[in-house]
């Protein structure tokens, strides 16, 4: 399994962009980059997925390196209701998603 | 349409008890997946089912069985519960569908919270 490394945590003010990186140099050429979010007390959800080009849906949008070997999840404006443990988990469709430790994200009033 | 439930949302369990925790999907997916998530940490998986009949371990099946009832319901015993199992369990189900490019993405219930003394 390819590996993942994020930091621990990031801070944002309410309304304003929020810059999720993702290391991942070992994804495979065949892996997509998956996000999962968990607000508190709650399941992991589904944010977004992607394999070489950028996406976007209603959560976030998501930029992928070139050489794939990175990803930021975009939060374009940050709400309350964003706080949560993101993940990034490269995914070869084996029906295995890994999670590692993620990122807090708080968000300021 | 109710996603993924799961019941109970809390148990206490003394060591060595057993119990069964129950998840039932309403979206006709064909996968169904149990995780667990210690404090302070992301969630491991236990026991997935790719299918209807077929069961297979995860990263930390050890102390765990899995049923695949039908197609709706994935269960989970812990035959004699011990301290180390203390945890939040999560059910989880998935499907490919054409809104998400093919892609198994997962569908998670709201987690059982054990407490094994």
């Amino acid at each position: 399994d390819a590996k993942t490394t994020q930091p621990n945590s990031m801070e944002s003010n309410e309304e304003e962009p929020v810059h999720l990186p993702c290391n991942h140099s070992t994804i495979s050429g065949t892996d997509y980059i998956h996000w999962y979010r968990q607000l508190p007390s709650q399941g992991p959800e589904y944010v977004i997925h992607g394999l070489t080009s950028n996406v976007n849906n209603r959560m976030a949008s998501l930029a992928i390196a070139e050489d794939r070997k990175s990803s930021t999840l975009i939060l374009h404006r940050a709400t309350l209701r964003d706080a949560a443990v993101y993940y990034c988990i490269p995914f070869s469709n084996d029906y295995k998603l890994s999670f590692g430790a993620g990122t807090t994200v708080t968000v300021r009033a | 349409n109710a996603g993924v439930t799961q019941t109970p949302k809390f148990q206490v369990l003394k060591t060595g008890q057993s119990m069964t925790l129950q998840c039932a999907q309403d979206m006709n997916h064909n996968s169904m997946y149990w995780y667990r998530q210690d404090p302070g940490m992301g969630l491991r998986l236990i026991y997935y089912s790719a299918s209807e009949g077929t069961t297979d371990k995860g990263e930390v099946p050890n102390g765990y069985n899995v049923s695949r009832l039908n197609k709706r319901e994935f269960s989970l015993r812990l035959e004699s519960a011990a301290p180390s199992q203390t945890s939040v369990y999560f059910c989880a189900s998935s499907g490919r569908t054409g809104t998400h490019n093919n892609q198994e993405t997962q569908y998670f219930g709201p987690g059982t919270r054990l407490l094994v003394l």
